[in-house]
């Protein structure tokens, strides 16, 4: 079936240093992207999503960047903490449409590592 | 966002037996759905439950083996039944609410010996 997947499975980085988490998906009918935090012990956490009529959006400290050309989405963390030291998943949705509701699908995720 | 519960937290089960978990909402929600995250893995949907109708259940995934009841909408549960140790797994309640989008409960890490 259509899946999400990750080109890198593991990334560290410095305190204080940008990030980069890649995601490449193939279902070309997909219109909601999210990208998930999930720490040790704990259920994932929402922390950015983005709907495939934009290309990029912003939040605290986070930007999720969607190119649908390439189907690729990417989340950019700028500042780097040892607190963003994570699993990060991205995740997809392809009945967004209007009434949104709908299963989602699950990247492999990329272990984030931050170094103080 | 909504705030799930689920319980138990974590639970050792004998080989088979069966466990069943609970998924509590604070806000009344359409559809929940549950997911299976084996160890060091990803996310896998096992199925989507709708308040009054029985649950639609992912490719590899039977209700024989994982019954859903989802009584209200506020409550769902999920049975494990008949246990091996390749159920081992964290499972994980989800759901959505229009405007709110997805939330996670905490999980419920299974380990079966």
């Amino acid at each position: 079936g259509e899946s999400v997947g990750l080109h890198l499975p593991t990334l560290s980085v410095q305190e204080g240093d940008n990030s980069i988490i890649n995601c490449a998906y193939s279902n070309s009918a997909s219109d909601y992207f999210i990208w998930y935090k999930q720490e040790s012990g704990k259920g994932p956490q929402f922390i950015i999503d983005i709907r495939s009529n934009m290309d990029k959006r912003q939040g605290q400290r986070v930007t999720v960047l969607l190119n649908k050309t390439v189907k690729h989405l990417s989340l950019q963390i700028a500042a780097t903490q040892p607190g963003d030291s994570a699993v990060y998943f991205c995740a997809e949705n392809a009945n967004a449409g209007g009434t949104s509701y709908g299963k989602l699908t699950f990247g492999q995720g990329t272990i984030l590592t931050v170094h103080p | 966002s909504a705030v799930i519960s689920q319980k138990p937290s974590r639970d050792i089960c004998q080989r088979g037996t069966s466990l069943t978990i609970q998924c509590q909402v604070d806000s009344q929600v359409t559809m929940m759905f549950w997911y299976r995250q084996q160890p060091g893995q990803s996310l896998t949907l096992i199925a989507t439950a709708n308040q009054g109708s029985e649950a639609t259940y992912e490719s590899g995934f039977v209700i024989d083996k994982f019954p859903i009841s989802r009584p209200n909408l506020t409550f769902s549960t999920l049975t494990v039944s008949n246990m091996s140790p390749e159920d081992s797994s964290i499972y994980l309640c989800s759901v959505e609410r229009q405007g709110y989008g997805y939330t996670f409960g905490s999980g419920t890490r299974l380990t079966v010996v």
